[in-house]
């Protein structure tokens, strides 16, 4: 499974719009980018996924550069409920059912 | 939606005895489910694959002897904490996956049991 990277922490305050990159070098051509969310005490959330170029959900947006080595979550004017950790997973269901998370962003907002 | 019942949420033992936490699929079945371990301030750590009818597979490090898991079931897969210490102390989580589509959106994951032992 590809490696990610993402910045262990941001910070923001409530209406500004987030954008949380990880990167991912070794992403493989099968690989699909998911993000999920998880609460304290919780367990993790589906967020959104995608291949390439753009995806947007009710919740969020994933933009996916051509090279595909890194992506972009986007939430939309966050509120108090949106602190939470972030995960980004690059992978690809067929090629095994091992879920590895990385370290994270955690996300903290501010009133 | 998929959903995936785990239980109990909380639990305090004391060291030495054993402790089983139960995963459900509820509206769906799931031949795999997954095994987390979840330390504060820090990632899942994924523990091991249980599969239905067979054996588990255990990440490298995890005592399969201490932590024994049962998938005795489409529905069901438990958690057995053997002989538990105040290290063993963690947040376990379960999740199945009802996709078999591309991509690891696919995952549905318990609400987690708090385990603390004294």
């Amino acid at each position: 499974l590809a490696k990610t990277t993402q910045p262990i922490s941001m910070d923001s305050y409530e209406g500004q719009e987030v954008n949380i990159t990880c990167s991912h070098n070794n992403i493989a051509t099968n690989d699909y980018i998911t993000w999920y969310q998880q609460f304290p005490s919780q367990g993790p959330r589906f967020i959104i996924q995608g291949y390439k170029t753009k995806v947007t959900n009710e919740v969020a947006s994933l933009f996916i550069p051509a090279d595909r080595k890194s992506s972009t979550l986007s939430l939309p004017r966050v509120s108090l409920s949106d602190t939470a950790v972030y995960y980004c997973l690059v992978g690809d269901w067929t090629g095994g059912f091992k879920t590895i998370f990385g370290a994270g962003t955690r996300l903290f907002v501010k009133a | 939606g998929a959903v995936v019942s785990q239980h109990p949420s909380w639990v305090i033992c004391k060291s030495g005895t054993s402790v089983k936490i139960e995963c459900r699929s509820l509206d769906f079945q799931a031949t795999t489910m997954f095994w987390y371990r979840q330390f504060p301030k820090q990632s899942l750590m994924l523990m091991a694959t249980s599969n239905e009818g067979s054996k588990a597979t255990y990440e490298q490090g995890v005592e399969k002897d201490k932590f024994l898991i049962n998938h005795a079931s489409l529905t069901l897969s438990t958690l057995t904490v053997t002989s538990a210490h105040p290290e063993d102390s963690s947040f376990y989580i379960c999740s199945a996956s009802l996709r078999s589509d591309r991509g690891l959106g696919g995952y549905t994951f318990g609400s987690g049991t708090r385990l603390t032992v004294v």
